[in-house]
């Protein structure tokens, strides 16, 4: 069964920087693209980033391009986003996704909340 | 980039009728096309890829169309259960943009 779970959110303020994780089980994590999704409170799916089985091919959305780094480490079961320079308008439940077009496993997501 | 749209935004619906939800690409996307059910509160679950592949799991009941710019969800017979937020996504390139979601609820 996959698995995939968050960690990392929280409580940041407006300039600052948050490193979210994600833990993958139950297939073969190094063989699969990974993404993370984004919602706001009351909103809608916002697509975040997308990084390729190697890693080879990274995409951002526009609005955190600059700001998120996404990366992976294959032998740990690992997706990462690091979040630098965040905004209000970043605060939502983050959720990696696997799957390198649709995306077939979510996590239970992981909220960050961005004030002061 | 492409933009993505749904419609309608809401719907109540009977229980045993036929719903059908409307995604529209604002450029050709072939059928790189997925959908999405997001109950209340819940994780979003992968209904249909490819515009028209059921999910394995997925009931019967959920099916799927289009190509290019035109696709559409349909229930064939409305079940409490079906209670949720329906998105579509494009993944033919990035930005894999989602549609602002359709809501469905029971009359």
């Amino acid at each position: 069964e996959v698995q995939l779970v968050e960690s990392g959110g929280g409580l940041v303020q407006p300039g600052g920087s948050l490193r979210l994780s994600c833990a993958a089980s139950g297939f073969t994590f190094s063989s699969y693209s990974m993404n993370w999704v984004r919602q706001a409170p009351g909103k809608g799916l916002e697509w975040v980033s997308y990084i390729s089985s190697s890693s080879s091919t990274i995409y951002y959305a526009d609005s955190v391009k600059g700001r998120f780094t996404i990366s992976r480490d294959n032998a740990k079961n690992s997706l990462y986003l690091q979040m630098n320079s965040l905004r209000d308008e970043d605060t939502a439940v983050y959720y990696c996704a696997s799957g390198g077009g649709s995306l077939w496993g979510w996590g239970q997501g992981t909220l960050v909340t961005v004030s002061s | 980039d492409i933009q993505m749209t749904q419609s309608p935004s809401s719907l109540s619906a009977s229980v045993g009728d036929r719903v059908t939800i409307t995604c529209r690409a604002s450029q050709g996307i072939s059928n790189y096309l997925a959908w999405y059910q997001q109950k209340p509160g819940k994780v979003p679950k992968l209904l249909i890829y490819a515009a028209s592949t059921l999910q394995s799991g997925v009931p019967s009941r959920f099916s799927g169309s289009g190509s290019g710019t035109d696709f559409t969800l349909t229930i064939s017979s409305l079940q409490p259960e079906d209670v949720a937020t329906y998105y579509c996504q494009k993944y033919n390139s990035a930005p894999f943009t989602f549609g602002p979601g359709t809501k469905v609820d029971i009359k």
